[in-house]
């Protein structure tokens, strides 16, 4: 059964700073992985998805890198802001299940000014 | 577009009561999903349709019936509500060629 860490649970940094949120997965049999943002009250939002073929991807001031055969992915966040302050949360889809999302616990980060 | 809709936002339901949530989209998405988020755990997937009049289970069924009756909705019932069962519901949908799912601003459900 596939299981999906999220470390740390929470995280605070003060504005400015780069920093790397952490995504650990049991089974490396995956198609892929999504990384989503979810604000207090709000739906999740995904950011970014990389195919199990790929290593990374980029969208303005992240990027996600993937290592399926040691099963981890990593967040990169450069620049912080407290825009930026939110709960991080990765899925992976495993092969054989045609929908299914497997979720982390998420990482709460906060942006101090 | 709206994207997706959850109603209602907030409901509050004794033990033993039933009701129907209610998730729609507006983007002719083929997929729709139900998933409930609890302190602590990931969301977790209840149920799931691939498409108008279909529907399969999903890691956490017992107790909750969905139907798509309508390719823009997708609906959750609880026939009779538990303590158990507090949590909130996410809906979500996507394209079946695209792996991006959409979600709803979800529903907040308490059982006393």
């Amino acid at each position: 059964k596939q299981e999906v860490t999220q470390i740390p649970a929470a995280l605070s940094v003060p504005e400015g700073e780069n920093l790397v949120l952490n995504c650990s997965f049991t089974d490396s049999a995956i198609y892929n992985l999504q990384w989503f943002r979810q604000d207090p009250g709000k739906g999740l939002t995904s950011l970014l998805l990389i195919q199990s073929s790929q290593r990374e991807q980029t969208s303005g001031r992240l990027n996600a890198s993937l290592d399926k055969s040691s099963g981890r992915s990593t967040l990169y966040i450069a620049a912080s802001q407290p825009g930026d302050s939110a709960t991080y949360l990765c899925a992976v889809r495993s092969t054989g299940t045609a929908s299914k999302l497997t979720f982390g616990t998420g990482t709460r980060l906060q942006v101090t000014l | 577009n709206a994207g997706v809709t959850q109603t209602p936002k907030f409901r509050v339901l004794k033990t033993g009561q039933s009701m129907t949530l209610l998730c729609a989209q507006d983007m002719n998405h083929e997929y729709m999903y139900w998933y409930r988020q609890d302190p602590g755990m990931g969301l977790r997937l209840i149920h799931y349709s691939v498409g108008e009049g279909t529907t399969a289970k999903g890691e956490v069924p017992d107790g909750y019936n969905v139907s798509r009756l309508k390719k823009q909705n997708f609906l959750l019932g609880l026939e009779s509500a538990a303590p158990s069962q507090t949590s909130v519901y996410f809906c979500a949908s996507r394209f079946w060629t695209k792996e991006t799912q959409y979600f709803g601003p979800g529903t907040r459900l308490l059982v006393l």
